[in-house]
């Protein structure tokens, strides 16, 4: 079974500039998260949907946004990047029904804003 | 939101040795894991305890809990070089939400 793929792997942005960043979760997976990580701040929470629905936000200003489709596909963009947004972007999918769900993690996207 | 610390932010030690690393977190849990990141690449499930339990092994890992303390210990047993590696561990909240917790402890095993 394939896991969670993120695209793309790698981008370079300047500022100014918005980007949008997929993840498609494993199959049959309907949660899918979002976290930032850099170096100081370590994995920091953006956001989480489930069936098409926003459940949970972490403290990210409103230039942060996402989306997930029928498919469980996610999407989310940053609008008018600043040089702080340079961090990798994880995207996370789990089951959903039962507690202790393992999260599993795609490879991430490396964001660099110039 | 996300909450505690995970003790020491850094770890060196020698192959063989044994490596503890020490995770708090401040809401009821359902669960906690702990997970593995290797350098720039995404996060691996290493292993979960749920709140009912105090002790789980697998292989060179074991991991306590204590809920009183709101704390969790992972123990690498005789470590080795690739275990080197940033760990992580994440409480799942009795609302069912799953948190990462700060920056993690970055374990560098020396061959």
């Amino acid at each position: 079974k394939a896991g969670v793929t993120q695209t793309p792997r790698y981008l370079i942005k300047t500022r100014g500039q918005q980007v949008t960043l997929s993840c498609s979760p494993i199959s049959g997976h309907r949660s899918v998260s979002w976290y930032q990580q850099t170096p100081g701040q370590g994995l920091q929470f953006l956001f989480e949907y489930f069936s098409e629905t926003q459940r949970n936000k972490g403290n990210f200003p409103g230039r942060f946004s996402g989306r997930q489709f029928s498919n469980s596909r996610s999407e989310m963009n940053v609008s008018t990047l600043e040089l702080g947004d340079s961090a990798l972007y994880l995207c996370a999918s789990s089951m959903e029904g039962e507690s202790g769900n393992t999260i599993y993690f795609g490879e991430g996207s490396w964001l660099t804003v110039v | 939101s996300q909450q505690g610390e995970e003790d020491p932010q850094a770890l060196s030690i020698q192959e063989g040795e044994n490596a503890t690393m020490n995770c708090s977190y401040k809401t009821s849990i359902n669960n906690l894991q702990w997970y593995r990141q290797n350098s720039g690449r995404g996060l691996v499930h290493l292993i979960l305890i749920r709140s009912n339990e105090r002790e789980k092994h697998s292989g060179r890992l074991r991991v306590t809990l204590d809920t009183s303390k709101k704390s969790s210990s992972l123990l690498i047993t005789a470590s080795r070089a690739a275990d080197t590696a940033s760990y992580f561990c994440a409480a799942e909240n009795t609302g069912g939400f799953k948190t990462i917790f700060g920056a993690g402890t970055r374990l560098f095993v020396k061959a």
